[in-house]
């Protein structure tokens, strides 16, 4: 079983939904988590960081960790065709846990019909 | 805003060559890392440094090689290439543990 599990989509949604994008993990040392999102052809891009658990929001972006379910979710709301890309989940641990690496979810892809 | 760049952006070569890929960053970050991103098997991590002379294996060092002799430089050499490691290699940093990784763009490598 992979340490973050990401449903790969491909997810395809109207213009102007709200769009839920969302992770498993399985290692409870997790503690930083993120979004980022890619574009065809270019880099990740960061979306969104949060510490440990909660709420975070930025624009049109809702991150939350749920570290007692270890589930986190990505929500977008009024989604633009511009949304259109690759997201992906990822997360490291914290103190003698944290080594710097990321766990990267698969990505799902999503598309925003106009 | 020069950011982190990877050169080149496309590369094609054959079987058995040596290829180096370049990673330059201007944050000054202490971490480096290098990534393949293959379909079906999303990011994995190759190599990371986590400063100037420190490198350590991630998820799929066989292969490659890497240098850190400097902060800003992290090169990515296959020593000899195989058809298998035809992907799309990422370079990122982050200033610190605990801190996002930023991204390159990536370059495209295929090998005949």
């Amino acid at each position: 079983q992979k340490e973050v599990e990401q449903d790969p989509g491909p997810l395809s949604v109207p213009e102007g939904a709200i769009v839920s994008l969302n992770c498993t993990y399985s290692n409870s040392a997790f503690q930083y988590f993120m979004w980022y999102r890619q574009y065809s052809r270019k880099g990740p891009e960061l979306l969104m960081y949060t510490y440990s658990s909660g709420n975070k929001e930025d624009g049109r972006f809702t991150a939350q960790v749920d570290k007692s379910s270890k589930y986190i979710s990505l929500f977008i709301r009024d989604s633009q065709p511009s949304d259109s890309a690759t997201y992906l989940c990822a997360m490291m641990g914290h103190g003698s846990s944290n080594t710097g690496k990321l766990i990267f979810g698969q990505g799902t892809t999503l598309q925003v019909k106009p | 805003d020069a950011g982190i760049t990877q050169s080149p952006r496309y590369k094609i070569t054959e079987t058995g060559r040596q290829v180096t890929l370049m990673c330059h960053q201007t944050w000054s970050h202490s971490y480096m890392f290098w990534y393949r991103q293959d379909l079906g098997h999303g990011l994995r991590l190759i190599y990371y440094s986590a400063a100037a002379d420190i490198t350590d294996k991630g998820e799929v060092p066989d292969g490659y090689v890497v240098s850190r002799s400097k902060t800003e430089n992290f090169p990515l050499t296959l020593e000899s290439a195989t058809r298998s490691q035809t992907s799309v290699y990422f370079c990122a940093s982050s200033v610190d543990r605990g801190q996002p990784q930023h991204f390159g763009d990536g370059t495209r490598l295929s090998i005949l």
